[in-house]
């Protein structure tokens, strides 16, 4: 099964409201990547939180991370239309020592936001 | 601008056709990936590449093949060894992770293959 685990699958809210994904994964990490999607693009880097961070924000987005609980959540608020996308949270496999770059993608959170 | 492209858009194949993939970047990065996206999934590693002329096999390599002639190129190769090549492909590259743990990646538009 897949590192990340994304919850939930779909999400639909009202412009102007906070929309809250979640993602879990099975094995200790060096860090947390959150990716957004575009239907039919490719995907494009939001944050990095590593593992010996828990919160941490860019503009509307706040990402934390429970490395007791092995989950994350990306928070973003007074969202718009325009964040329309799939949002996919991403693991590297190794703690403590070099991943090579590999990343294990969950199935995504598609997050549809009502003008 | 910098960026990643991907080439062609849209592909078809034939049965027992090979077919390649274009990945080209101008961000002077080291490192390169290949992912495959199938309808409502997410990514899985292909092929990556930590350097010129040197890659390795990710978690669906078999019937694929790639190669990193040149730090700005890392085309993929779909066999007709692959049984069900249809799917979204992208490329992603991004700075070098030797020691330092996963960075950002960046990705291309994709390539999107079909089967005639």
């Amino acid at each position: 099964s897949q590192q990340g685990e994304e919850d939930p699958q779909a999400l639909s809210i009202q412009e102007g409201e906070n929309a809250t994904m979640n993602c879990s994964y099975k094995t200790s990490i060096n860090n947390l990547q959150w990716y957004r999607q575009n239907s039919g693009r490719g995907l494009v880097h939001l944050i990095l939180i590593r593992s010996n961070e828990r919160e941490k924000h860019s503009g509307r987005l706040r990402v934390t991370l429970d490395t007791s609980k092995k989950s994350s959540s990306l928070l973003i608020t007074a969202s718009r239309a325009a964040d329309t996308a799939s949002y996919f949270c991403a693991t590297d496999l190794n703690a403590g020592g070099t991943s090579y770059g590999k990343l294990t993608f969950g199935q995504g959170t598609i997050l549809t936001v009502h003008p | 601008d910098g960026g990643i492209t991907q080439s062609p858009k849209y592909l078809f194949r034939k049965e027992g056709q090979n077919v390649t993939l274009s990945c080209e970047q101008n961000l002077n990065h080291d490192a390169m990936y290949w992912y495959r996206q199938d309808p409502g999934q997410g990514l899985r590693l292909i092929y990556y590449s930590q350097i010129v002329n040197d890659f390795q096999k990710g978690d669906i390599a078999e019937g694929y093949s790639v190669s990193r002639e040149k730090k700005e190129s890392f085309p993929l190769t779909v066999t007709s060894a692959q049984k069900n090549p249809t799917a979204f492909y992208l490329c992603a590259s991004s700075p070098p992770t030797y020691g330092v743990g996963n960075q950002p990646q960046h990705f291309g538009d994709g390539t999107r293959l079909s089967i005639l």
